[in-house]
């Protein structure tokens, strides 16, 4: 079956500017992950959403970063005003619910972000 | 807090040789352990996972134990291919509860050469 999908795949933007990052998890999957990956700090936590529940934001870094998921499935992760310490690959992840999928994520390809 | 530390890469191996790649954690709670794998163009995939003391995991001949006495879920391969060079992730989750976020160690580099 088709997996977790991410656009655009490459982002350049200019510093200052805002962007939009879009994640189609796998169908049925009720939680969604967003994650960065750079160079300098590895693979950080940025939100996490649950059902209906309220989303777990603590890994955000800022109040430049914002996300939200639309009838429970594709998420829109906003990063406004960027600036160049924001370059890196974000990802997403979906997975099962149920404690005997804990840790199951399933990675999207990611978008690489460059900011100039 | 909670963190996973690895050892660093990369590694570079011979074919059919024997893999080590540590991996030792701090948790507040009683963490659930995962190997990841990230192929090269490729995203990162579940290798395996642990979620108690002394479970043993074990995927694509790779194995890992949870070893609570020593903190540690270190990945092992008695016989390593090409197709295994990728960058492979060691993380933890403690607790479902808590939003089942992952917390990643910074990736150990792979390359192994026919």
């Amino acid at each position: 079956g088709a997996g977790v999908s991410q656009s655009p795949s490459n982002k350049v933007t200019e510093k200052g500017k805002d962007v939009e990052l879009r994640c189609d998890p796998i169908s049925g999957h009720t939680a969604l992950y967003w994650y960065r990956q750079s160079l300098g700090q590895g693979l950080e936590f940025l939100i996490y959403f649950q059902g209906n529940s309220a989303p777990d934001k603590s890994g955000l870094p800022s109040d430049r970063f914002s996300a939200e998921r639309t009838g429970g499935s594709v998420s829109t992760l906003t990063i406004q005003r960027t600036q160049q310490e924001d370059s890196a690959v974000y990802l997403c992840a979906s997975g099962p619910a149920g404690t005997g999928a804990i840790g199951e994520q399933y990675f999207g390809p990611g978008t690489r972000l460059t900011v100039t | 807090g909670n963190s996973v530390t690895q050892m660093e890469g990369p590694v570079t191996l011979s074919e059919e040789a024997f893999l080590t790649i540590n991996c030792t954690y701090t948790a507040t709670g009683y963490p659930s352990l995962f190997w990841y794998v990230q192929y090269p163009g490729e995203g990162l995939q579940l290798l395996l996972k642990a979620t108690k003391a002394d479970d043993k995991g074990s995927n694509k001949g790779f194995e890992a134990t949870y070893r609570k006495e020593t903190t540690s879920f270190h990945l092992e391969k008695g016989s390593v291919q090409v197709s295994d060079s990728a960058v492979y992730f060691c993380a933890l989750i403690v607790s479902y509860n808590q939003g089942g976020k992952l917390i990643f160690g910074q990736g150990t580099e792979l390359s192994v050469k026919p």
